[in-house]
């Protein structure tokens, strides 16, 4: 068990829908980022926030956006929603704001399936 | 584009046996990261090597990074059914703020 809670495990949605996914980080993790995973693009990193101010930017759809709260959980908004949406997105967590530092603990993810 | 590309895409041998991955990246990098994956779970951890470093050791496992060639290799000796996994490469990537992963190699240890 890493200590990162993902919700919820799995969701089925529709296209054109909204949904929004929670991580609660490990405590004391000020530090979170989001992946999606992908049979074709494999692990894509998403964004991440460090004590609740966004960090970092990588391959994020405008569709889809994120925040980190003063408890230091984040949320990961997905709009839209079209049928290659359809992944594995995890959270993970680490204490500092950068990777130079340390490794990353990962959630167990949450499957979106888009039909 | 993944910074990141695991070498072989699968490698399938028997319990007792060495299995090892490589991993080539293409910036400079302050560290590179190996994780495992088992089916549909979350990612672990497995070892971390800075790029001041050659080599490092964690139980059953040696990481090589060689940076003049920009490449790193996993070595998982006496492999068990239980490694059975997909093993990741992830590197910063020089930037510090976002870990970028490789696509991974398939690992099937045949008990």
């Amino acid at each position: 068990d890493s200590g990162v809670t993902q919700t919820p495990k799995h969701l089925i949605t529709a296209t054109g829908q909204r949904v929004t996914l929670r991580c609660s980080p490990r405590s004391g993790d000020l530090s979170v980022y989001w992946y999606q995973q992908s049979l074709d693009q494999g692990l894509q990193f998403l964004i991440q926030y460090y004590n609740g101010e966004e960090r970092a930017k990588g391959n994020i759809l405008e569709r889809f956006s994120a925040q980190q709260f003063p408890d230091l959980h984040s949320e990961l908004n997905l709009s839209s929603l079209e049928l290659g949406d359809s992944a594995l997105y995890f959270c993970a967590s680490s204490v500092r704001g950068t990777v130079n530092t340390g490794e990353l603990f990962f959630g167990e993810g949450s499957r979106l399936t888009v039909l | 584009s993944q910074q990141g590309e695991e070498d072989p895409q699968a490698l399938s041998i028997q319990e007792g046996e060495n299995a090892t991955m490589n991993c080539s990246y293409k910036t400079s990098i302050n560290n590179l990261q190996w994780y495992r994956q088992n089916s549909g779970r979350g990612l672990v951890h497995l070892i971390l090597i800075r790029s001041n470093e050659r080599e490092k050791h964690s139980g059953r496992l040696r990481v090589t990074l060689d940076t003049s060639k920009k490449s790193s290799s996993l070595l998982i000796t006496a492999s068990r059914a239980a490694d059975t996994a997909s093993y990741f490469c992830a590197t910063d990537a020089g930037y510090g703020n976002k870990l970028v992963f490789g696509a991974g190699t398939i690992l099937r240890v045949k008990s």
